[in-house]
């Protein structure tokens, strides 16, 4: 069975400062894995995946994420914080279903960002 | 653009009273489907379409249906709307290609509140 584990369901970081937002999957199989943001109000956009190939991944607004297979991690980080990255942030793996996938998500981490 | 749309984006209804929340798509997708986020949880899977093959999670309660009559338009009833219903619900889509790997595009979801 596919699952994930978010640690820390708040973060607070100050403007400037390394962004880092843990991540640890169960898997059977090789995963698939997700991260994907939520601001207030709107729905979720997917920040970055990791398929196979290359087990750092790049993505949106500056964020990355790096596929560790021994430590069973996908932690996100940004190397800078900006005040519009103030959000909810939330890891997914995936299984498959009858033509479609099914996204098994973290219970999130919300991220708050200090002037 | 290309989005997913929901309507409405905050729904009330009474205890026991039918609502139905609908969500429509300019992205062709042959999947479509619907989750459940309940306040501070990640989203679940409650079921997703398929072209017109509906699947159902197999816990989903049997107050929860779906109707899908054309691509476009895909939509959630609840029949007898409990206190414990209460919740995010989110609308999403995806190509439909039978990857793992498959983004999945978000509405931005319908809150409901039951009184």
């Amino acid at each position: 069975a596919q699952s994930v584990t978010q640690l820390g369901s708040h973060v607070s970081v100050s403007e400037g400062a390394l962004v880092l937002l843990r991540c640890n999957y169960s898997s059977s199989v090789p995963p698939y894995l997700f991260w994907y943001v939520q601001y207030p109000n709107q729905g979720l956009q997917l920040l970055l995946k990791y398929t196979t190939g290359a087990t750092l991944v790049k993505g949106i607004n500056g964020f990355e994420a790096e596929f560790k297979k021994s430590e069973t991690s996908f932690h996100l980080t940004k190397p800078s914080a900006h005040m519009s990255d103030a959000a909810e942030y939330f890891c997914a793996v995936t299984r498959t279903l009858t033509g479609a996938n099914n996204l098994f998500f973290g219970t999130g981490t919300r991220l708050t960002v200090i002037p | 653009d290309a989005m997913v749309i929901q309507n409405p984006r905050y729904q009330v209804t009474q205890f026991g009273k039918p609502v139905t929340l609908s969500c429509s798509q300019t992205l062709n997708h042959n999947v479509m489907y619907w989750y459940q986020q309940k306040s501070s949880q990640a989203p679940k899977l409650l079921f997703h379409y398929y072209d017109k093959d509906f699947n159902n999670e197999a816990d989903t309660p049997d107050n929860f249906q779906s109707r899908r009559p054309n691509t476009s338009f895909c939509f959630l009833d609840i029949r007898s709307p409990g206190l414990g219903d209460a919740a995010m619900y989110l609308c999403a889509t995806s190509g439909g290609q039978g990857g793992l790997w498959e983004t999945q595009y978000f509405g931005p979801g319908t809150r409901l509140l039951v009184l």
